[in-house]
């Protein structure tokens, strides 16, 4: 059975750090890309980044440049957020979701996490 | 960047209802399209692809239409369960989502 399990989560002050993980199982990770899709509770979707199958493609929505970097290991099935310089406005749940391409630029999502909430608070 | 109109915001049906969401993107994103169910405190559902492509599972009362700008969900014979919020998104270009449509039965 696929399964995609976000973990590190929580809360962190105005400025601080977070590393976000997605463990993957069920398929043959490296021959997806993957993406972070964030929401805010009560609010809609936002594609956040997004990495391809041999992670040598890495993007980013323009308010995540230069403050988040997404990683992969395709030898631990595992793709990672590491967010620094965290804003109240990346307050949101992190979603892992899984592309149905190997690269591109664009793909949809067939499979999601459960997600991970962020709080960025004082 | 590609936005994506998605309207009605909500909407309230009543069982056995034909009801239709449309997505309007700001520019040309072929059939680069898919649609996803999402109920409360869950992650997403993907029904639809290439516009008009339906999943595995998914029962055929949702369809799919559209190309180029504007696009269209639509389910034929509501259901309890499809009670939910909807999100269009284009991935011609990384990836936009609509603002979703909350659909009350």
């Amino acid at each position: 059975e696929l399964q995609l399990l976000e973990s590190g989560g929580g809360l962190v002050e105005p400025g601080g750090s977070l590393k976000l993980s997605c463990a993957a199982s069920g398929f043959t990770f490296s021959h997806y890309a993957m993406s972070w899709v964030r929401q805010v509770p009560g609010k809609g979707l936002e594609w956040v980044s997004a990495i391809s199958g041999s992670g040598g493609g890495t993007y980013y929505t323009d308010s995540a440049k230069g403050r988040f970097t997404i990683s992969r290991d395709n030898s631990k099935d595992t793709v990672d957020l590491q967010m620094n310089f965290l804003r109240a406005d990346d307050t949101a749940v992190y979603y892992c979701a899984k592309g149905t391409v190997t690269a591109g630029r664009g793909y949809h999502y067939d499979y999601w996490g459960k997600g991970a909430l962020v709080t960025v608070s004082s | 960047d590609i936005q994506m109109a998605q309207s009605p915001s909500s909407l309230s049906a009543s069982v056995g209802d034909r009801v239709t969401i449309t997505c309007r993107a700001s520019q040309n994103i072929d059939r680069w399209l898919a649609w996803y169910q999402q109920k409360p405190g869950k992650a997403p559902k993907l029904l639809i692809s290439e516009a008009s492509g339906l999943q595995s599972g998914v029962p055929s009362r949702f369809s799919g239409s559209g190309s180029g700008t504007e696009f269209s969900l639509t389910i034929s014979s509501l259901q309890p369960d499809d009670s939910a919020t909807y999100y269009c998104q284009q991935y011609n270009v990384f990836s936009t989502f609509g603002q979703g449509t909350k659909l009350d039965i």
